[in-house]
């Protein structure tokens, strides 16, 4: 059975550009989140789908960034336009219910210059 | 909110030799997970370990969530052991149902030949 896997592994791009990170998570996973790692900080917890539902989005930072769950399958996360306090490492996690074990991806590297 | 914290912050240990990590959380959670984040930045799942003590091959893991810590021991390490051990902490949320974990600052592992 496939993990969590995310694209693209790495990603470059200029201030002000756009950038859209894509998530599948394990097939009957209806809980997705999405968490960032910046330098030199922990991880930190952005948004929690359940299906294509946001349960809690009470750690993204702004409005630059938006999370999208099309028929609770895979998710997107866009941030546009990018700034250079965004670059990161985004790690995607799935678990089969609110309270168990979640599975990570192998996260996206987002340089932004 | 909650905090989570990990001792040691960095660790030296010559393979062979056992180390034990620890995490200290501030609330009572209703789940707890150990996670490596190997050299190419994945994050691969250890134990999910509210409570208890699991053990796999040379890892284990003892939780006692009355008095809000988790252990993390390794025998007889590896040089692939390096790394930085994660702990995360999910939150009793939504009628009970974990939304989000809140991860630790990490222990930095380095094991040398």
């Amino acid at each position: 059975e496939a993990g969590v896997t995310q694209f693209p592994s790495h990603s470059v791009i200029e201030k002000g550009q756009t950038v859209t990170l894509r998530c599948d998570p394990i097939s009957g996973h209806d809980n997705l989140y999405w968490y960032r790692r910046v330098m030199g900080k922990e991880i930190k917890f952005l948004l929690h789908f359940v299906k294509e539902s946001k349960q809690d989005e009470s750690g993204m930072p702004n409005n630059r960034f938006l999370a999208e769950r099309t028929g609770g399958t895979y998710s997107t996360l866009k941030v546009q336009p990018a700034e250079l306090e965004d670059s990161g490492v985004y790690f995607c996690a799935s678990s089969l219910y609110g309270d168990t074990e979640a599975f990570f991806g192998q996260g996206t590297r987002l340089t932004v210059v | 909110g909650i905090q989570v914290e990990q001792s040691p912050p960095d660790l030296i240990l010559q393979e062979g030799a056992n180390s034990t990590l620890r995490c200290n959380f501030s609330d009572s959670v209703n789940n707890l997970q150990w996670f490596h984040q190997n050299p190419w930045g994945q994050l691969i799942n250890l134990f999910y370990i509210p409570s208890g003590t699991k053990q796999n091959g040379r890892l284990s893991a003892t939780t006692v969530a009355t008095e809000r810590y988790s252990l993390l021991y390794i025998s007889s390490s590896q040089t692939t052991d390096s790394g930085v051990y994660f702990c995360a902490v999910g939150l009793m949320n939504y009628g009970g149902a974990t939304n989000k974990l809140i991860f630790g600052t990490g222990t930095l592992l380095a094991v040398q030949p």
